[in-house]
């Protein structure tokens, strides 16, 4: 069964710091792999999608990294900013559709 | 496009009770899932659907929990009889995904249920 482990559970920066966030999963074997921003009360937000084939992608001041073969992600945040705030979650692709989600990393930025 | 619409944004019944949720998903997607958030399971998948047929129910909890979809432009969860330990957050997603494409899920703003 696949397992996706995020750490840390929780971390708090000042503003302007570069930071990454760490994910694990246990099954190389995946179809992709999405990092998604879930603010308080609301839904998630898709941040980057990286397919199998890829080894990162990048948007704005976010990069996204994998590694399939020691089963790892990062998400690379630089410059973070206040409205950076909210919890970060990773989730693998089980076949082209079915997503399994680690327990996210709450993040708070410090102005 | 209004995204993905659920409803309700909030439920609170007494155990034992039917309680049905509903999802609209984004106009033109073609697949849709159903995601239960907890703080001791995290988000887990419930079911999706591709053009209106159930492909993936191993979610599913128990045969309490039921899912349809009887058009592209609605869906139900349904439980019956809901038991206090279904309280949690319930996500609808759709994308243009299908079986062997992957496409960005949206995700709407779910229903907080809280079964007494």
């Amino acid at each position: 069964k696949q397992e996706v482990t995020q750490i840390p559970a929780a971390l708090s920066v000042p503003e302007g710091e570069n930071l990454v966030l760490n994910c694990s999963f246990t099954d190389s074997a995946i179809y992709n792999l999405q990092w998604f921003r879930q603010d308080p009360g609301k839904g998630l937000t898709s941040l980057l999608l990286i397919q199998s084939s890829q080894r990162e992608q990048t948007s704005g001041r976010l990069n996204a990294s994998l590694d399939k073969s020691s089963g790892r992600s990062t998400l690379y945040i630089a410059a973070s900013q206040p409205g950076d705030s909210a919890t970060y979650l990773c989730a693998v692709y089980q076949g082209a559709q079915k997503l399994v989600f680690g327990q996210g990393t709450r993040l708070t930025i410090n102005p | 496009d209004a995204g993905v619409i659920q409803s309700p944004r909030h439920e609170v019944t007494e155990m034992g009770q039917e309680v049905t949720l509903r999802c609209k998903p984004i106009s033109g997607h073609n697949s849709l899932f159903w995601y239960r958030q907890t703080m001791m399971r995290g988000l887990e998948l419930l079911i999706y659907f591709n053009n209106n047929v159930p492909i993936d129910d191993s979610g599913m909890p128990e045969d309490r929990f039921s899912a349809k979809m009887p058009n592209a432009s609605f869906s139900t969860l349904k439980i019956q009889p809901s038991e206090p330990r279904d309280s949690a957050v319930y996500f609808c997603a759709s994308s243009l995904g299908g079986v062997g494409l992957t496409k960005t899920q949206y995700f709407g703003p779910g229903t907080r249920l809280l079964v007494l």
